[in-house]
């Protein structure tokens, strides 16, 4: 069985400032890594995943985050934020070696971005 | 727009009722996923079916049940419902073809049991 911890449950940060989203997880087996993006009202959006290879992974729209297996850690990071990022964000891991995919999600941080 | 389609957006009932919510897949993907989001127990994965056959459960109680059509549409059957069933339902499809796998979610039925 897997857990996703997502520290932070609200992260205000003024526009153009630097964030980070924090992603703790445990697993017995090797995991794929998710970020997830939920807009006010809307359905969850996959902003980028790790399944493999480099450590380090880039959405299209300037989120990283990076892949750390001796910490557990998926933490999502952003340089300058825009209004337009204010929205929850959440982590998921699934199984990589047993076939079970279903997701395991963080409980969410909500990211105030504040003009 | 993700591609996978749910309807209805919102459904209003009274405890004991029993609701379907349904799901179409992205084109092409043969696996189904659903989730329940609520402010107490937040996203659970709920049940998974693969090209009309069950393939994993999650958290789903005895009053809950799923389908796969031969269509690879999907339902979900909630029964003698409860005030605390209320929450927003989400499905999800990805082809489960590789190993490498990514599910795609649609915009979700917001369930609210009166």
């Amino acid at each position: 069985a897997q857990s996703v911890t997502q520290l932070d449950s609200q992260v205000p940060v003024f526009e153009e400032a630097p964030v980070e989203l924090r992603c703790n997880y445990s697993s017995s087996v090797s995991v794929y890594l998710f970020w997830y993006v939920q807009y006010p009202n809307q359905g969850l959006q996959l902003l980028l995943k790790y399944l493999s290879g480099s450590t380090l992974v880039e959405s299209i729209n300037g989120f990283e985050a990076e892949f750390n297996k001796s910490q557990t850690s998926f933490h999502l990071r952003k340089p300058s934020v825009h209004i337009s990022d204010t929205a929850e964000y959440f982590c998921a891991v699934s199984e990589m070696d047993t076939g079970r995919r279903a997701l395991t999600f963080g409980s969410g941080t909500r990211l105030q971005v504040q003009p | 727009d993700s591609g996978v389609t749910q309807t209805p957006k919102h459904l209003i009932t009274a405890t004991g009722q029993r609701v379907t919510l349904r799901c179409s897949p992205r084109s092409g993907d043969l696996s189904v996923y659903w989730y329940q989001q609520s402010l107490d127990q937040g996203l659970q994965f709920l049940i998974q079916y693969y090209n009309g056959e069950e393939r994993a459960k999650g958290n789903i109680l005895e009053r809950f049940s799923a389908q796969q059509f031969p269509d690879l549409h999907s339902e979900l059957n909630l029964s003698s419902l409860e005030l605390g069933d209320s929450a927003l339902y989400f499905c999800a499809s990805s082809v489960l073809g590789g190993h490498q796998e990514t599910q795609y979610f649609g915009p979700g039925t917001r369930l609210l049991v009166l």
